[in-house]
């Protein structure tokens, strides 16, 4: 079965610096990944996807994320962090079947809290 | 812009009770999805449906049951409202048999069971 693990609950940065959130899956073959935002008592907006190709992908608001095959991981990073990415941050994998990309297989999320 | 309408927003219902959470899609998506939120936690997937009048069950389907009426209606039912019910649920729509698309969710309904 595929899972996703999310190792840090909690990360704080400083406004400004770079941050990294960590992302290991476990999925038999090629996987579709994704990391999602989630702002208070909102829903899910998506960041970026991973679909084989290219490993490092770009995203919204100056983030990206790095496929490594070899290490089952998904790194999101950002440069310079904005006290707006205050937020709760899923990684999630999916079947890469037609037409079930929406069956997603979330981590535990991890929630960012932005420091001036 | 694709969207996904979930009612109410909130709700409080009594243990025992009947819950009926619905969720409309103006997306023409034929795939649409419900999961459960609980705090500090990810999304688990409840229910989904592929097409109208048909619905199949996801990783968590014990003590709920989902209803597809229409393409873009989708309503996740609880017959008798558990404490352990107690979540936020997002519904969400795709597209069908392609792989590079979107999931969009709603933007969530807190139930609280008392």
């Amino acid at each position: 079965a595929q899972s996703v693990t999310q190792p840090d609950a909690r990360v704080t940065v400083s406004e400004g610096a770079s941050l990294q959130l960590r992302c290991k899956y476990s999925y038999f073959g090629t996987p579709y990944l994704f990391w999602y935002v989630q702002y208070p008592r909102q829903g899910l907006q998506l960041l970026l996807k991973y679909y084989p190709g290219d490993p490092v992908v770009q995203g919204v608001n100056g983030f990206e994320a790095e496929f490594s095959k070899s290490n089952s991981s998904f790194h999101l990073r950002k440069a310079s962090v904005h006290w707006s990415d205050w937020a709760v941050y899923f990684c999630a994998v999916s079947s890469n079947t037609g037409g079930l990309s929406g069956k997603l297989t979330f981590g535990e999320g991890t929630q960012v809290t932005v420091i001036s | 812009e694709a969207a996904v309408t979930q009612s109410p927003r909130s709700k409080v219902a009594v243990t025992g009770g009947k819950v009926t959470l619905s969720c409309h899609q103006t997306n023409n998506h034929d795939y649409m999805y419900w999961y459960r939120q609980d705090t500090g936690h990810g999304l688990r997937l409840i229910h989904y449906s592929y097409v109208a009048d048909s619905t199949e069950k996801g990783d968590i389907p014990d003590g709920y049951k989902a209803s597809r009426p229409s393409q873009e209606n989708f309503s996740l039912i609880l017959e008798l409202a558990s404490l352990s019910q107690t979540a936020v649920y997002f519904c969400a729509s795709t597209r069908q048999g392609a792989e590079n698309t979107e999931v969009f969710f709603g933007k969530g309904t807190r139930l609280t069971v008392v």
